[in-house]
């Protein structure tokens, strides 16, 4: 049982490059979320989904974009990419309300 | 707008002794709060859940503790060892926030042997 996987582990872009983070889970839980972890500033929710088909902008969404097409997957996308967006990247799922949060094990991502 | 505060931001301990980390809120509706274990380089390990209606919870050496309308949270590691050595993460989920949730920037332990 993997959990929550997160492809690709490290990446390295240019400036204006674009890519798509993909987090995977098998626990077929409802909600997802992607959060951004900068250095003192803890983790900060980029956008969410409350189900297949949902996405919602959470604090820091200028830059990204989310679609969630199959329960199981919920994708990041970088249109173009900016040195402001050098982060690490966590996904992370809840199966109903009340209950923990899951996390992946995250995507290092610099941005030259 | 809920903001979670950890201080301190770094704590160091001699090993065996008892760890005291702290995690406040300035919203006391919350729908639960979830502390965290991050190893450098790591993703976030679940540690303990405590949901509103509860005052503690605890797993071996860990036990947290929430007061809602002091808006405080604190994890309490028994007898530490060095494999404590960690950032410890609290996270707020608002009362009317559709499983969003609020994190605090962490309280770094070194337990040294």
């Amino acid at each position: 049982n993997a959990g929550v996987t997160q492809t690709p582990k490290f990446r390295v872009l240019k400036t204006g490059q674009s890519m798509t983070l993909l987090c995977a889970q098998d626990m077929n839980h409802e909600y997802m979320y992607w959060y951004r972890q900068d250095p003192g500033m803890g983790l900060r929710l980029i956008h969410y989904s409350v189900g297949e088909g949902t996405t919602a902008k959470g604090e820091v969404p200028d830059g990204y974009n989310v679609s969630r097409l199959k329960k199981q997957n919920f994708l990041l996308g970088l249109e173009s990419a900016a040195p402001s967006q050098t982060s690490v990247y966590f996904c992370a799922t809840v199966d109903v309300i009340g209950q923990p949060q899951h996390f992946g094990d995250g995507t290092r991502l610099s941005i030259l | 707008k809920q903001e979670v505060t950890q201080i301190p931001a770094a704590l160091s301990v001699p090993e065996g002794e008892n760890l005291v980390l702290n995690c406040s809120f300035t919203d006391s509706a919350i729908y639960n709060l979830q502390w965290f274990r991050q190893d450098p380089g790591k993703g976030l390990t679940s540690l303990l859940l405590i949901q509103s209606s509860q005052r503690e919870q605890t797993s071996g050496r860990l036990n947290a503790s929430l007061d809602k309308s002091s808006g405080r949270s604190t994890l309490y590691i028994a007898a530490s060892q060095p494999g404590d050595s960690a950032t410890y993460l609290c996270a707020v989920r608002p009362a009317d926030s559709w499983g969003k949730f609020q994190f605090g920037a962490g309280t770094q332990v070194v337990v040294t042997p």
